[in-house]
Parts: structure tokens; sequence; C-alpha cells
């Protein structure tokens, strides 16, 4: 069966950094569609960052530029770095494990629990 | 961008129906997911692709979709069933697009 741990999530000055982990287990990393969702406390779930299988990603505006979504194969994790954080990065995190249908639809079936980023000084 | 439009709220006896809505342009034209959040959990998946129902859902929840509106309808509830509840779906512009999230309350 599909699980997904993250970790990583603390709290963090404005402008500090942050690395995120998501441990997977019952499936590849390396041959998978998965995300980064963050859920707002009051304010629902955006997403993130997605990688896909072939390795290509995505980022949401809000984050372009200071977020980077990477894998590592042989530990079987997924990562989020997180730079230049701000207020409004506050939420908790969720990796998620996804079907993608190119140019029909995405979603996805598997999530974390989360890890609480909290930005303040 | 595109939007999804869910009410903040909706509240229901046990063992009635609650049916939790998403709004979007045309909605009918697209694929909507909804998802089961509860405090300190995973988020679930409970309805994909408007009426596919993953392994291990209840067949009290059931989705449709058509026109302008996306449904999400839970039937026989029970208080194991309080959550937010949450529309999604890809927009070929905006990606992955979720709605505001609908609180389910139990009386």
């Amino acid at each position: 069966e599909e699980q997904l741990v993250e970790s990583g999530g603390g709290l963090v000055q404005p402008g500090g950094s942050l690395r995120l982990s998501c441990a997977a287990s019952g499936f590849r990393v390396s041959s998978s569609f998965m995300a980064w969702i963050r859920q707002v406390p009051g304010k629902g779930l955006h997403w993130v960052s997605i990688i896909h299988k072939t390795a290509d990603t995505w980022y949401a505006d809000s984050v372009k530029g200071r977020f980077t979504i990477s894998r590592d194969n042989s530990e079987n994790t997924l990562f989020l770095q997180m730079n230049s954080l701000r207020p409004e990065d506050t939420a908790v995190y969720h990796c998620a494990l996804g079907i993608t249908m190119p140019r029909v639809t995405e979603y996805f079936h598997h999530w974390g629990q989360g890890t609480l980023v909290t930005v303040s000084s | 961008s595109y939007d999804l439009t869910q009410a903040l709220s909706v509240s229901v006896a046990p063992g009635q129906t609650a049916t939790i809505t998403c709004g979007g342009h045309n909605i009918g034209s697209k694929n909507v997911h909804w998802y089961q959040l509860k405090p300190g959990q995973a988020p679930l998946l409970v309805i994909y692709r408007d009426t596919n129902r993953p392994s291990g859902i209840p067949e009290r929840f059931s989705g449709s979709n058509s026109g302008n509106t996306a449904t999400l309808t839970v039937t026989r509830v029970q208080a194991g069933d309080e959550a937010d509840y949450y529309c999604q779906l890809w927009d070929t512009d905006s990606g992955v697009v979720f709605g505001g999230g609908t609180k389910l309350t139990v009386l």
C-alpha cells in the first residue's frame, strides 16, 4: 500500500529556508506523478509544485523562483526546498501521489498527513 | 484563472442526505474530484472523475457533474462524515484548481 510521510517543517523567520521531505513506500517516486499541496489555516488547499515521472516540474506563481521540487530515487523520497520564505507561506504542506491524464485531468489518490511550516519573526 | 465556488458550510442531521456543490464556468465539461479533510489526518480522495469511488469509499458517497455545477452527495450521513470537503479539477490555463472547501456539520 502506498504511504507518504512528510517531515522538515518548523518555525522559520521571514527570508529563511526550509527543506521538506516526503518519504514514500509502496511505490517508486521515480516513476510517479507527485505534488506538494499546502493547506492554509482557514483558507483551503492550494497546489505548490508538481513533478512528473519525466522529471518535468511545475510551480504555482506564488512560489516560482523561491521553491524547488526534487526527488532522490535511491532514497525514494520527494523534497521541497523553500527559500526566501514569507509569512504567507505559513501552512501545512502535504505531499501527494496522483494520476495525470495529459490535457485531460490530474488528481491525487494518496496524501501524507502533512508538516507544518510557520514563517514568523 | 479558473475559479471554483463552494458554500462555506452545510449542516445535516444523522441519517439525512448532504449535498455539497462546486460551481464553475462550464464545469460539466471538466473532470471533478472530491477530497475529505479531517483535522490531523491525511486528506482522502472520495470521488474522482465526477462519479467514481476509490476502493474503500462507502457507496453512500456519490458524485455528479453537469452544466455549471458539480455535486457531492452523502446519503445516510454519519457522525464520522463530519469534515471539510474540497472539489478539485485541472484546467488548461490554471492547472490544478481547488474549491474553497465546504465544512459538513452533522447535527
